[in-house]
Formats: structure tokens, C-alpha cells, sequence
């Protein structure tokens, strides 16, 4: 069965640093998201893409933060300048026909800033 | 009101039993309604999905949904040990282009 991948699956940094995060959608979808989930807490929307661009991001999705399909099978979170509240989970999800469809979930990247 | 709610529990139901949950939505022209299983430190899991007024069955599961009332839920049937984990409300709101998650369910079955 088709599945969302997500690397790597616990990625530790200083704040201040770059990191991306990465994800390979199912092959078939066209629309992708990610999502944050601070521990405890309750999953959090950030961005969604379509066609090659931003459709949707939340307040969180500020300027630190990018997405990207450098390819026809990745799609790349990158968080410019960390911070500590960073430190979360991040998931990658991805839809055959938009939002109102079934989204189906990456198991995440464990994401710790020092 | 919060977008999509629910009861943080936790929720505890014998082993055999039914296990219900709840989640109200504030946007009444929302159209579809998805339930998420996540275990601890995992992703979340589609489990259900809904579109019309009535019931869906599948499996040991059945989602629920009333639209007049904003109002959609889940049952277990037969709880198993293995559902313990925290089950998730998510409605897409009208004009959004994301999910929105409800808090969570906490549940534990109790053999």
C-alpha cells in the first residue's frame, strides 16, 4: 500500500541553524501539506501546496520557513534560522484531490532544537 | 467556540465494550469529517472518513454524523487493548485549504 515518507525520522540542531526536512508524498497526489505537533499538543496546520505553490500557510508559516518540490517526488520543508520552539513534531501529508479528501500522514520527523 | 472540539478525556472503557467519542465543529457547511488514530510519538493514522448525514461502518467502527447539530462522533465496538490511543477530529473548514484538528481523545481499554 502506498505510503508518505518522511527523513530523517529525529533531527537534533542548535538554534540558529538550517534544517530541511524532507518528505516523499504518495506517488499519485497532488496536493501536500505539513503539519506541527508540539508535544502535548494538538497537531497544528503550516502549509499547503498545489501545483507548485503555496495555496495556504498558517501565522506560524513566517518568513524562517519554505517549502519546495525541487522534483516530482520530494517536497522539502526548510526552516531557515532555528529556534526552540521549533522543537516538534513535523508531518508531511498529501491528498489525491484536495482538502476535503482523505489526507494520509508521513510517520514524522522529530525535530529538536538546542 | 473552537473550531472542532473535543472532550480531552482521558476516556476508559472495559475490554469488550463500546467505546464512544465526540467532536462538534463550529462551521456548519463543512462537508467532510475525518477521524485519526495517533499512538504515542506517532503520526497520525486515518481511520474514518465521512461525507453524509447517517452512519458508516467499517469494520468494528462506525462514524456518525449530524449536520443539523454540528456533531460528528465515533464508535468502537468490541474494544481491543490495541485502540488505546489518542483519537483525532479533523473537518477541513469551508474556503480553507487545511485540516483542522480537534484536542484529542485520550482513550485506554482496559482488559
Amino acid at each position: 500500500e502506498p505510503e508518505v515518507t518522511q527523513t530523517p525520522s529525529h533531527q537534533v540542531t542548535q538554534m540558529g541553524q538550517e534544517v530541511i526536512l524532507r518528505c516523499v508524498p504518495i506517488s499519485n497526489h497532488l496536493y501536500f501539506y505539513w503539519y506541527r505537533q508540539i508535544l502535548g499538543q494538538k497537531v497544528e496546520f503550516l502549509v499547503s501546496f498545489y501545483n507548485n505553490e503555496i495555496s495556504e500557510k498558517s501565522e506560524i508559516f513566517d518568513d524562517q520557513f519554505s517549502v519546495e518540490r525541487p522534483d516530482g517526488s520530494n517536497f522539502t520543508l526548510k526552516i531557515r534560522s532555528t529556534k526552540l520552539e521549533d522543537s516538534a513534531m513535523y508531518f508531511c501529508a498529501s491528498t489525491l484531490q484536495g482538502v476535503v479528501y482523505e489526507q494520509y500522514f508521513g510517520p514524522g520527523t522529530r525535530l529538536t532544537v538546542t | 467556540q473552537k473550531e472542532v472540539e473535543q472532550n480531552s478525556g482521558p476516556l476508559s472503557v472495559p475490554e469488550g465494550a463500546i467505546a464512544s467519542l465526540n467532536c462538534t465543529y463550529s462551521d456548519r457547511v463543512s462537508q467532510s469529517f475525518f477521524w485519526y488514530r495517533q499512538y504515542s510519538g506517532k503520526s497520525p493514522e486515518l481511520i474514518m472518513s465521512i461525507y453524509s448525514n447517517g452512519d458508516k461502518e467499517d469494520g468494528r467502527f462506525t462514524a456518525q454524523l449530524n449536520k443539523a447539530s454540528q456533531y460528528v462522533s465515533l464508535l468502537i465496538r468490541d474494544s481491543q487493548p490495541s485502540d488505546s490511543a489518542t483519537y483525532l477530529c479533523a473537518v477541513p473548514l469551508r474556503g480553507a485549504q487545511k485540516l483542522v484538528f480537534g484536542q484529542g481523545t485520550r482513550l485506554t481499554i482496559n482488559p
